[in-house]
């Protein structure tokens, strides 16, 4: 059973407008998320994270929103730009065995930003 | 400063045949991975180490082993490949327990078996 699921396979959005990303998690055990980016033939690059006791984190133009209720974390690029394409995965993060930090991953979402 | 390399990035192989996959970090990291990443199921754990002399069994651990003799090196075996494992295998590595626990990704080996 996927405890982090990414519902939208692809996404295509034209450039300039903004790009939201959608993820949900099932377990409240998570006290961080995480967002990655990953471009074809390259190994997936950290992109921004957010504790659970906070509800939004901005690095330029990328906001990632936290609504612990709802179990739901969504990714905002604003403006999308074409270098943007890529997949995007998100990861939830949780101490588990005293001494070990595990990431359960997202299937990831395609973003195609058209010119 | 490299960060987390892996070698080789391609190989085929016949079904039965083994080989090594070498993982090596230049950052003094104590937590390194191993996952494979197949279309459509995302990045899958298959082995983890939290330190120098350490390993662990990930989600998908079968048919392979690891070893982590040297604090920079993890080491990914396949003793008899089969078809199944093809796929993209990525290393990663993260310094340790604090903060939220971002992991810094090699560029990954394609690895096909026939």
């Amino acid at each position: 059973d996927q405890q982090v699921k990414q519902n939208s396979p692809s996404l295509s959005v034209q450039e300039g407008r903004i790009s939201i990303l959608n993820c949900d998690y099932t377990n409240s055990m998570f006290d961080y998320f995480l967002w990655y980016k990953k471009y074809p033939a390259e190994g997936p690059t950290f992109l921004i994270s957010i504790s659970s006791i906070k509800d939004k984190n901005e690095d330029g133009r990328f906001t990632v929103f936290l609504n612990k209720s709802a179990k739901h974390l969504s990714l905002h690029i604003v403006p999308s730009q074409p270098g943007d394409s890529a997949v995007y995965f998100c990861a939830a993060s949780a101490v588990i065995g005293g001494n070990n930090r595990k990431l359960i991953w997202g299937l990831g979402t395609s973003l195609a930003v058209n010119p | 400063n490299a960060g987390v390399t892996q070698t080789p990035k391609f190989r085929v192989l016949k079904t039965g045949q083994s080989m090594t996959l070498l993982c090596a970090q230049d950052m003094n990291h104590e937590y390194m991975y191993w996952y494979r990443q197949d279309p459509g199921m995302g990045l899958r754990l298959i082995h983890y180490s939290v330190g120098e002399g350490t390993t662990a069994k990930g989600e998908v651990p079968d048919g392979y082993n690891v070893s982590r003799l040297k604090k920079q090196n993890f080491l990914l075996g396949l003793e008899s490949a089969a078809p199944s494992q093809t796929s993209v295998y990525f290393c990663a590595s993260r310094p340790g327990l604090a903060g939220p626990g971002g992991q810094y990704f090699g560029p990954g080996t394609r690895l096909t078996v026939l």
